[in-house]
C-alpha cells in the first residue's frame, strides 16, 4: 500500500535560516509526487510536482528514489511562508496525504 | 485552475442527523473526490465521485454512511448521515485538471460540528 510520512509536526526556523521539510513515501511503482500547502485561513492549494522540476516561491523539492524521499527545501524563509505542507502521493488519479508539517518562521 | 465552491461552510448538527455537503466547480471536469480532515490530522480520501455511476468508496468508508450524488460534470454532493461526535471534521470537495497537468485543486471546505 501506498504511505506518505512526514515526520516533523511542527518545524521551526528564523527569518532568512534555511528550511528542509522532509517526506519519504512508500510506493511500489513510480511515484508522482507533490507538495501542498495551506495558509492561514485558505484553502489547500498547490506548490510544486515533482515532475515539473520547478522552483515556486523559492522553494524546490528532488525526488530521491533510492531514499524514497521528496524533501521540500528553501535556502532563506520568509515570515510568509509560516503555514501548514503536506507532501502528496498521486496513485491511479487518487492523492494520499502525508499528516503535515507546520512551518512557522520567526521574525 | 479551477474555482471550486463549496457549500455549507461550516454548520452545526444534531447527533444523528444527516448535512448535505454541495460542490460546485466553475467548469467541466472529470475527476472529482471528497475528503475529510479530522481536527489536527491529514486529509482522507472518502471517494471518488463518478458522473453517472456509483461514487467509488477507500477503505472504511461505505455509501450508506457517505451517500454521494454526481449528476454531471461540474457537481456533486456529499452526505454524511446519521451524524455522530466522531463525524466532527473539515469535509473537501477537490477536482482534478487535467489542462493543469491533472493537479488537484480544492474546495474551501466545509466545517461540520455534530453535537
Amino acid at each position: 500500500a501506498q504511505r506518505v510520512t512526514q515526520p516533523e509536526k511542527l518545524l521551526s526556523v528564523f527569518k532568512g535560516a534555511p528550511v528542509e521539510l522532509k517526506c519519504n513515501y512508500s510506493y511500489s511503482g513510480s511515484p508522482e509526487l507533490f507538495w501542498y500547502v495551506q495558509y492561514s485561513r485558505q484553502r489547500l492549494q498547490l506548490l510544486l510536482r515533482h515532475i515539473s522540476r520547478e522552483s515556486i516561491k523559492g522553494f524546490t523539492a528532488d525526488l530521491n528514489k533510492g531514499e524514497t524521499s521528496f524533501h521540500l527545501k528553501k535556502p532563506f524563509a520568509q515570515e510568509e511562508d509560516s503555514a501548514m505542507y503536506y507532501c502528496a502521493l498521486k496513485r491511479f488519479n487518487k492523492f494520499y496525504f502525508g499528516s503535515g508539517t507546520k512551518l512557522n518562521v520567526k521574525p | 485552475s479551477a474555482v471550486i465552491s463549496q457549500k455549507p461552510s461550516r454548520d452545526i448538527c444534531q447527533r444523528g442527523t444527516s448535512l448535505t455537503i454541495q460542490c460546485q466547480v466553475d467548469s467541466q471536469v472529470t475527476m472529482m473526490f471528497w475528503y475529510r480532515q479530522q481536527p489536527g490530522q491529514s486529509l482522507t480520501l472518502i471517494a471518488t465521485a463518478n458522473q453517472g455511476s456509483e461514487a467509488t468508496y477507500e477503505s472504511g468508508f461505505v455509501i450508506d454512511k457517505f451517500p454521494i450524488s454526481r449528476p454531471n460534470l461540474t457537481f456533486s454532493t456529499l452526505t454524511v448521515s446519521n451524524l455522530s461526535p466522531e463525524d466532527s471534521s473539515i469535509y473537501l470537495c477537490s477536482v482534478e485538471v487535467q489542462a493543469a497537468g491533472n493537479t488537484i485543486y480544492f474546495g474551501e471546505g466545509s466545517w461540520l460540528t455534530v453535537v
